[in-house]
């Protein structure tokens, strides 16, 4: 079975400053990973995923991730943040030969001027 | 291009009271379907997902039911609301390659 951690319920940091955002995985069978940002009360976009090749992905609005088997992790990078960037951050996983798709708590991200 | 429509955004409900919440989805076929329950501090739970028509699988023992009448459309359902089915309800649906999720814009429930 599937399960995903965030280690970090709330991480405030101050704007331009860099921040990491963990999120580790446990399963049994090779996944896909995805990262998704949510702003209050709309759902959820995807900022990047991980399938196969490269382990460091790179996504939208500056963010990258990057894919360690060894440590069943796939932490969240951006080397500089912005106000726009406070909200909620979810790591998700899915089985490659599966149909469910889980997601860790999430990570509140608060950008401080 | 795909969308996915999910409705009400907002429905406030008294205990004891029945729930429906619908979702669709267009610019795709057989999709799988999810979904969420979000309360706050526990992130996104898996409730229900499918793989097709009439094809439910539950995730977590509870007082909802969905059902998949057509390809595209999936609902929610309760006979009798908790207090304790309050939060916010996400629709999702990916395909059947196994990549990312799209999420509609959720419901959020309030049961009073």
């Amino acid at each position: 079975a599937q399960s995903v951690t965030q280690l970090d319920s709330q991480v405030p940091v101050f704007e331009e400053a860099p921040v990491e955002l963990r999120c580790n995985y446990s399963s049994s069978v090779s996944v896909y990973l995805f990262w998704y940002v949510q702003y209050p009360n709309q759902g959820l976009q995807l900022l990047l995923k991980y399938l196969s090749g490269s382990t460091l992905v790179k996504g939208i609005n500056g963010f990258e991730a990057e894919f360690n088997k060894s440590q069943t992790s796939f932490h969240l990078r951006k080397p500089s943040v912005h106000i726009s960037d406070t909200a909620e951050y979810f790591c998700a996983v899915s089985e490659n030969t599966g149909n469910q798709f889980y997601f860790g708590t999430g990570t509140s991200l608060t950008v401080i001027p | 291009s795909q969308t996915i429509h999910q409705w009400p955004a907002t429905l406030v409900q008294p205990v004891g009271s029945p729930l429906s919440l619908e979702c669709t989805v267009e610019g795709t076929s057989n999709p799988n379907l999810y979904w969420y329950r979000q309360a706050a501090g526990r992130g996104l739970q898996l409730l229900f997902y499918s793989v097709g028509i009439g094809q439910i699988s539950s995730e977590v023992p509870q007082n909802l039911s969905a059902s998949r009448p057509q390809d595209r459309q999936f609902i929610l359902s309760s006979k009798k609301l908790l207090l304790s089915d309050s939060g916010f309800y996400l629709c999702a649906w990916r395909t059947r390659m196994n990549t990312e999720a799209f999420f509609g814009q959720g419901t959020r429930l309030t049961v009073v």
